[in-house]
């Protein structure tokens, strides 16, 4: 199985900081066949059911904000949010969408100051 | 639109069972398989496995295969859970999820979640 590690576990950022979340896999993403890396990231308000953000790492879901940005490839990926708001409040998740059985990281908390 | 719609909070006793539904609407049922995915209440997400609903063949995760049973009602355009001789590490919020499209094969379409709890 794709160990996912995510890091950190939490943060704390006033209103229009920018955060950095970070997601390791244990092997790569990157598909030889098209040149796509199948990693995906999500958002979970409180109470909520999780929301897609992102997909094959760099590609933004229709509806999603443009200061949510991932990047990244092979086995190293990055979320970054720029200007935080005060919505963002949430965990976020990456997951390999690469091979079966899927796999999360453990999720990072962001708290707004 | 589409939409995954499961049913209510369970509370249940060890060794119980219990079966969850999620119903499907928006779209063609048996066109996209249905997966199911496990939060313990403040922690991360694992996938359970997914059901083919053009033929119904479920494939489970290691750590869910004996007690755990995915079925359909195709009729209905209902997916199922099933958990048999719950413990009490069942407890959890249960998700059932939907790929984006055919060949994309991340999770846009989720339910709204089954809270089951086990507790003596």
């Amino acid at each position: 199985d794709i160990v996912m590690t995510q890091s950190p576990s939490s943060l704390a950022v006033s209103a229009g900081e920018t955060v950095t979340i970070n997601c390791k896999s244990s092997q790569s993403l990157l598909s030889s066949g098209n040149q796509k890396n199948y990693l995906a990231w999500y958002q979970q308000k409180p109470g909520q059911s999780p929301k897609l953000l992102i997909y094959l790492a760099s590609t933004r879901e229709s509806g999603v904000p443009d200061r949510f940005i991932g990047s990244g490839s092979g086995t190293d990926f990055t979320l970054t949010i720029s200007s935080v708001q005060a919505e963002d409040l949430a965990d976020y998740y990456c997951q390999q969408h690469y091979s079966y059985p899927f796999t999360f990281g453990s999720g990072t908390k962001l708290e707004i100051k | 639109q589409i939409q995954l719609v499961q049913s209510g909070p369970e509370l249940k006793k060890p060794g119980e069972s219990v079966k969850i539904s999620c119903k499907a609407s928006g779209y063609t049922f048996t066109d996209y398989a249905m997966h199911w995915v496990k939060q313990v209440p403040g922690k991360g997400l694992k996938w359970m496995g997914w059901i083919n609903t053009y033929t119904g063949k479920p494939t489970y995760a290691d750590d869910f295969k004996g007690r755990f049973v995915f079925s359909l009602e195709a009729s209905a355009s209902t997916a199922n859970l099933q958990i048999s001789n719950l413990k009490n590490e069942d407890t959890a919020n249960v998700f059932c999820a939907r790929f984006a499209g055919s060949r994309r094969n991340w999770f846009a379409y989720w339910g709204q979640g089954t809270l089951v709890t086990v507790s003596s």
